[in-house]
């Protein structure tokens, strides 16, 4: 069974940094790329990144570029979101996604969801 | 950026019921477009891929179509367990983009 389990979500002051963690576990990690995915309270879905299986490739939203970093470690079959010079509008609960592409491949398409961790930014 | 637009943002309607949701792209799209299904306090399901796609282990009752443009998603026979907010996805460039959501409710 596929699950990824997100943490690392804490209530931070404004241009603080966090780093989140999603572990995955069912499938093999290595294979697929994984993105990270926000939703504010009481609001919509925002893309925020991906990273290709091996590190190679990543992508940004606009709105991180240049705060946030995506990294992987397949040797531990875990995700990271590094957060720098948060905002307040960074609050959200952010989720890690498998990609549905094939194995090696992508699709951008999420067919698997964690749960989700809180990240709140307030003074 | 590519736009998606849904419509309505907000729907009621009864059990048994045919429901269509609509997302509109500010710019042609092929059939990059996904549909996704959200529960209150719940994870997004992916429900529908390449705008017609189902997803293994989606209901029958839910099917997607369109290109280009305009796409929707359509429950042939609405069921108690689909009130969720709905949000389409597109993946032809990035950033990756959705739409606003529309809310599902059961009269």
């Amino acid at each position: 069974e596929v699950q990824l389990v997100e943490s690392g979500g804490v209530v931070v002051q404004p241009g603080g940094s966090l780093r989140l963690s999603c572990a995955a576990s069912g499938f093999t990690f290595d294979d697929y790329t994984m993105h990270w995915v926000r939703q504010a309270p009481g609001k919509g879905l925002e893309w925020v990144s991906l990273i290709s299986r091996d590190g190679s490739s990543t992508y940004y939203a606009d709105f991180v570029k240049g705060r946030f970093t995506i990294s992987r470690d397949n040797s531990k079959n875990s995700l990271y979101l590094q957060m720098n010079s948060l905002r307040t509008e960074d609050t959200a609960l952010y989720y890690c996604a498998k990609d549905n592409g094939s194995p090696g491949s992508w699709e951008d398409y999420f067919d698997y969801w964690g749960q989700g961790t809180l990240v709140t930014v307030s003074s | 950026d590519i736009q998606l637009t849904q419509s309505p943002s907000f729907l009621s309607a009864s059990v048994g019921d045919r429901v269509t949701i609509t997302c509109r792209a500010s710019q042609g799209i092929t059939s990059y477009l996904a549909w996704y299904q959200q529960k209150p306090g719940k994870a997004p399901k992916l429900l529908i891929y390449a705008a017609s796609t189902v997803q293994s282990g989606v209901p029958s009752r839910f099917s997607g179509s369109g290109s280009g443009t305009e796409f929707t998603l359509t429950i042939s026979s609405l069921q108690p367990e689909d009130c969720a907010s709905y949000y389409c996805q597109q993946v032809i460039g990035y950033p990756l983009t959705f739409g606003g959501g529309t809310k599902v409710e059961i009269k």
